[in-house]
């Protein structure tokens, strides 16, 4: 079975600094990837996805992932975090054998400092 | 594109009381539509996959007597939770995907609150 691991609970970083929150995952063969954000009290937006081809894949926001399949990791990365980036972000793998269900990981809450 | 709409956002209910939610995928026809439930400062757990125009597909451990879907048409599916009590008290989100593949869409939620 497919599974997801984000290892940071809770990131806290300085307003502009660069910021990385990692994902690691479980699965037989090469999945979709994706990247979620949730604000308080609101759902889930797409930030990024992953299927194949290029492994830097750009999202919204100014966010990037990279997928390497050697470590079974696909890392969000923003050059330069904002105030408005504070909230929790979900990694989630889904299988590309027409099954649409999608397994996250537990979950990685930013806090932005000023 | 993709906007998934989800009606009503909180609802507060005495105990014993039955609550529907609404799943609408705006500007696309959907399939396939998922309910999720999200605990306080927990992860998103697959409650069912719901398909339009058949039963739904329930994970294990969900109980189908106890949350009812119906997917009757391709922009709409609901959520209705029977008899409600406040263990059921929880944020729940629908999705969608386009197609019947990937990205799945995401409403803003329903947060149940049961008295």
């Amino acid at each position: 079975a497919q599974s997801v691991t984000q290892p940071d609970i809770h990131i806290t970083v300085s307003e502009g600094a660069s910021l990385e929150l990692r994902c690691n995952y479980s699965y037989g063969a090469t999945p979709y990837l994706f990247w979620y954000v949730q604000s308080p009290g609101q759902g889930l937006q797409l930030l990024l996805k992953y299927f194949s081809g290029d492994t830097l894949v750009q999202g919204i926001k100014g966010f990037e992932a990279e997928f390497k399949r050697s470590q079974s990791s696909f890392n969000l990365r923003k050059p330069s975090v904002h105030w408005s980036d504070a909230a929790e972000y979900f990694c989630a793998v889904g299988d590309n054998f027409g099954n649409e269900k999608l397994t996250f990981g537990t979950g990685t809450r930013l806090t932005i400092i000023p | 594109g993709a906007v998934v709409s989800q009606h009503p956002s909180w609802v507060i209910c005495k105990s014993g009381t039955s609550v529907k939610i609404e799943c609408r995928s705006l500007d696309f026809q959907a399939t396939t539509m998922f309910w999720y439930r999200q605990f306080p400062k927990q992860s998103l757990m697959l409650m069912a996959t719901s398909n339009e125009g058949s039963k739904a597909t329930y994970e294990q451990g969900v109980e189908k007597d106890k949350f009812l879907i119906n997917h009757a048409s391709l922009t709409l599916s609901t959520l209705t939770v029977t008899s409600a009590h406040p263990e059921d008290s929880s944020f729940y989100i629908c999705s969608a995907s386009k197609d019947g593949g990937q990205p799945q869409h995401f409403g803003d939620g329903t947060r149940l609150s049961i008295l």
